[in-house]
């Protein structure tokens, strides 16, 4: 079966532009993971998603950033008003369930360059 | 506070040599530990896991992984490296109690194979 998808795959953007970034998780994974990748850096944890609960935000750096997760699949990650520093690699992951013990499935990521 | 330490961030090693990369954590409680590989353009996929049992892991593509609690490290291995195994790898750890989005990820160790 297909795997996480991601959309678009780079994105170079103006300072100060909003962008959006597409996950299409695995069907049937009810967990989903957003994380940034900056250069020489590990992954950092952005927000959590798990069926229909509120999700976990507690990694958004500040209230730029903000993502949704339409009928439980697709997710998307909304940056406003862009900066340099949000260059970065963002990475999408979906899980079956949210228990410890299932396999993140990583999609190959959205590069993001901001001018 | 939790923390994920790779020490190396770059290692060369000739096609057909062993490989081992090291990974330190800090963790109150009792650590989850991972493994994973990024090849270039790729996502991340994991190459092994660690809950509990045998102290020694098998993963894919012939990597191994061994806990050592009083060492506080998860460090990988490989006894004949492919120039395939080319890649980043990143060690990640998180715990029982916690929530998956916060396992926290190492910084990555880059393995460049030579023939």
């Amino acid at each position: 079966g297909a795997g996480v998808s991601q959309s678009p795959s780079n994105k170079v953007t103006e300072k100060g532009k909003d962008v959006e970034l597409r996950c299409d998780p695995i069907s049937g994974h009810t967990a989903l993971y957003w994380y940034r990748q900056s250069l020489g850096q590990g992954l950092e944890f952005l927000i959590y998603f798990q069926g229909n609960s509120a999700p976990d935000k507690s990694g958004l750096p500040s209230d730029r950033f903000s993502a949704e997760r339409t009928g439980g699949s697709v997710s998307t990650l909304t940056i406003q008003r862009t900066q340099q520093e949000d260059s970065a690699v963002y990475l999408c992951a979906s899980s079956f369930t949210s228990g410890v013990g299932d396999t993140q499935y990583f999609g190959p990521g959205t590069r993001l360059t901001v001018l | 506070a939790q923390s994920v330490t790779q020490p190396d961030i770059h290692i060369t090693v000739s096609e057909g040599a062993s490989l081992e990369l090291r990974c330190n954590y800090s963790y109150g409680a009792t650590p989850y530990l991972f493994w994973y590989v990024q090849s270039p353009g790729q996502g991340l996929q994991l190459l092994l896991k660690y809950f509990s049992g045998d102290t020694l892991v098998q993963g894919i593509k012939g990597f191994e992984a061994e806990f050592k609690r009083s060492q506080s490290s998860f460090n990988l291995r490989k006894p004949s490296v492919h120039w395939s195994d080319a890649a980043e790898y990143f060690c990640a750890v998180g715990a029982l109690t916690d929530s998956w989005g916060k396992f926290q990820f190492g910084a990555g160790t880059q393995v460049v194979v030579t023939p």
